[in-house]
């Protein structure tokens, strides 16, 4: 079965302006969490929808924003850009939250960066 | 709020043993995962402990011990391709994953 589906894949942007990111999770799977990577803070867990739910939210600022669709497909929003947004963001599907086999599935990831 | 400790970097030698050790201080408890992530790609689910003791997936085992707040990822019979890094995590509130800063793993031959 496909995997999980992020686009873009690479994205450069200026400071100030607004992105968003698309993630279309596994088949079936209904629960979609969002992660930041960078080189000094690691993988951080921006938030989580379920049945188009916003279920668990990060530590990030107000300028991070998401949503999830019907179809279970979600979509993360950065307003005005800085440069320190620049990371890779990764998205993670997994069948539904507290799932006994705890296994989540990532995409590719979007590569932003922010001049 | 989490926190998880993971050394850094382990180098071993092909057809070694590594010990990767995670330590956590968390609320909520779900479970441990382990997660391997090759340069410049996505993490790839490795295992998950929910209960204390050994989980075996071929040559990669976990363990977990939740009265000790500990966990550690085995890799037996090392191959090159195990270079990576490996990251557990915490699993708290519904799906949500707590990530250590991640062990590289350099396999020499």
């Amino acid at each position: 079965k496909a995997g999980v589906t992020q686009t873009p894949r690479y994205l450069i942007k200026t400071r100030g302006q607004q992105v968003t990111l698309s993630c279309s999770p596994i088949s079936g799977h209904r629960s979609v969490s969002w992660y930041q990577q960078t080189p000094g803070q690691g993988l951080q867990f921006l938030f989580e929808y379920f049945s188009e739910t916003q279920r668990n939210k990060g530590n990030f600022p107000g300028r991070f924003s998401g949503r999830q669709f019907s179809n279970s497909r979600s979509e993360m929003n950065v307003s005005t850009l800085e440069l320190g947004d620049s990371a890779l963001y990764l998205c993670a599907s997994s069948l539904a939250p507290g799932d006994r086999r705890g296994e989540a599935f990532f995409g590719q990831g979007t590569r932003l960066t922010v001049v | 709020g989490q926190s998880l400790e993971q050394p850094s970097e382990v180098t071993a030698v092909e057809g070694a043993i590594v010990q990767i050790n995670c330590t956590y201080q968390t609320s909520g408890f779900y479970g441990l995962s382990w997660y391997q992530q090759h340069d410049g790609g996505a993490p790839t689910f490795l295992s998950y402990n929910a209960l204390d003791g050994l989980e075996e997936t071929g040559r990669f085992s976990s363990f977990l011990s939740r009265s000790d707040s500990y966990g550690y990822l085995l890799l037996q019979e090392l191959q090159m391709k195990d270079s990576a890094s490996y990251f557990c995590a915490v699993r708290t509130a519904g799906n949500k994953l707590t990530f250590g800063g991640g062990t590289r793993v350099l396999v020499k031959p």
